[in-house]
């Protein structure tokens, strides 16, 4: 079954620093891959995702994130931070079969500081 | 404005007190989905749907009900709702051919 681990609940960068948040994942079979961001009283919205073709993907907001398959990672990064940043990522892997499902983590806060 | 609208946004019930969260989206999307999101769990899937009269248990079924005799709408239904059902609830929807799924603002329930 697949599985998503983000390392670290909460970050904290202060502004115009690097992003790092850490995704891995365990699947038996190349998965799609995703992360989400998700505002303060808001639903989650996707930043980026992995669909098996270019492995650096570019997502919105200035974020990008590098499938490594042979490290099982999907790590979210953005060169320098901005306020506007801080909010809860989740990343998650697509199931196997044909019904849709994903499989997300527990999330990663991020906190961005003045 | 393409959206996936749920009501009511906050709800506070006591146990056993039936309850039904409405869920609906204006993209023609047949694939939709409910989500739970608990501090430190992340989302976990509680009922998906493929299409219209087709629906399936995700991963935490257990004391909810789901129904989907629209296209559009996809209501998520406690028929007896205990405190351990207090959580945020997210309902999403996609294109069947599509993996990028489409939020609501979320429903946080509280149970007494």
């Amino acid at each position: 079954a697949q599985s998503v681990t983000q390392l670290g609940s909460h970050v904290s960068v202060s502004e115009g620093a690097l992003v790092l948040l850490r995704c891995n994942y365990s699947s038996s079979v190349p998965p799609y891959l995703f992360w989400y961001v998700q505002y303060p009283n808001q639903g989650l919205q996707l930043l980026l995702k992995y669909t098996s073709a270019a492995t650096l993907v570019k997502g919105i907001n200035g974020f990008e994130a590098e499938f490594k398959k042979s490290e099982t990672s999907f790590h979210l990064t953005k060169p320098s931070a901005h306020m506007s940043d801080a909010a809860e990522y989740f990343c998650a892997v697509s199931r196997s079969g044909s019904a849709r499902q994903l499989t997300f983590g527990s999330g990663t806060q991020l906190t961005v500081l003045p | 404005e393409a959206q996936v609208t749920q009501n009511p946004r906050y709800l506070i019930t006591v146990t056993g007190k039936k309850l039904t969260v409405t869920c609906s989206q204006n993209m023609n999307h047949e694939y939709m989905s409910w989500y739970r999101q608990d501090p430190g769990l992340g989302l976990r899937q509680i009922y998906y749907s493929m299409n219209v009269e087709v629906t399936d248990k995700g991963d935490v079924p257990e004391g909810y009900k789901v129904s989907r005799k629209e296209k559009r709408n996809f209501p998520l239904i406690l028929e007896s709702p205990s405190p351990n059902q207090t959580s945020l609830y997210f309902c999403a929807s996609s294109f069947a051919t599509g993996w990028e799924q489409y939020f609501g603002p979320g429903t946080r329930l509280t149970v007494t």
